[in-house]
């Protein structure tokens, strides 16, 4: 089982509806991350929670420590946020460095 | 401020050859982290330098290795290459080391093919 299990793995939705991705961790965290993934590679970090709520434009992203889960939401979405999410978990002390999740394929139609 | 950048973007090798790849940092940023990403295990940490030292290591075997310079530049090294090690790495800077508990900053990657 993954330390980091993230959900859907797969969403299609039309442009302008409200996404919701999910993240789910099994042991304790110093951080948790969110990244965008756009093909060729590239990856951008998004945010970093360790509590409560961030907002960047479009983009929340929510923390509840004591259930270990995370959100992602993307109101109003847009084509161009087409990509994939990925969440990544600074688990434990952080010894091990990143663990990440399988990421959500996200596809906004216009 | 210029991004992370790694060099080269692309490389094709063959099995039982060794690669090596750079990542230079954003300037400042005197951590460095690199990461392989496949399409069946995802992104996996591979491990941390800081003052040309590696605070954290993945669990890779020993043919990986890496280092770091007294400009923050760093190096991934990978001997006696097998096909599964065919990948995109990914290296990524932040300013101080913390086990990923900073913000990081990603670069391009490398994508390597291993026939």
């Amino acid at each position: 089982k993954n330390e980091v299990e993230q959900s859907p793995q797969n969403l299609t939705a039309q442009e302008g509806e409200f996404i919701t991705i999910n993240c789910s961790y099994s042991v304790g965290i110093s951080a948790l991350h969110w990244l965008q993934q756009h093909p060729g590679g590239g990856i951008v970090s998004l945010f970093m929670l360790s509590s409560g709520k961030k907002k960047h434009g479009r983009l929340i992203a929510t923390i509840n420590i004591q259930e270990k889960h995370s959100s992602l939401h993307i109101t109003a979405s847009h084509p161009r946020d087409s990509a994939v999410y990925i969440c990544a978990a600074a688990l434990g002390g952080g010894a091990d460095g990143l663990t990440f999740g399988k990421g959500t394929h996200l596809i906004i139609q216009p | 401020k210029a991004g992370v950048t790694q060099t080269p973007r692309y490389l094709i090798k063959t099995r039982g050859q060794q690669v090596t790849l750079s990542c230079s940092p954003i300037s400042g940023h005197r951590s460095v982290s690199w990461y392989q990403q496949t399409p069946g295990q995802g992104l996996q940490f591979l491990f941390e330098y800081f003052s040309e030292t590696q605070r954290n290591k993945g669990n890779f075997p020993g043919r990986f290795s890496g280092r770091q310079f007294s400009n923050s530049r760093s190096e991934m090294n990978v001997s006696t290459l097998e096909l599964g090690d065919s990948a995109l790495y990914l290296c990524a800077s932040s300013l101080l080391t913390s086990g990923g508990a900073e913000t990081q900053y990603f670069g391009p990657g490398t994508r390597l093919l291993v026939l």
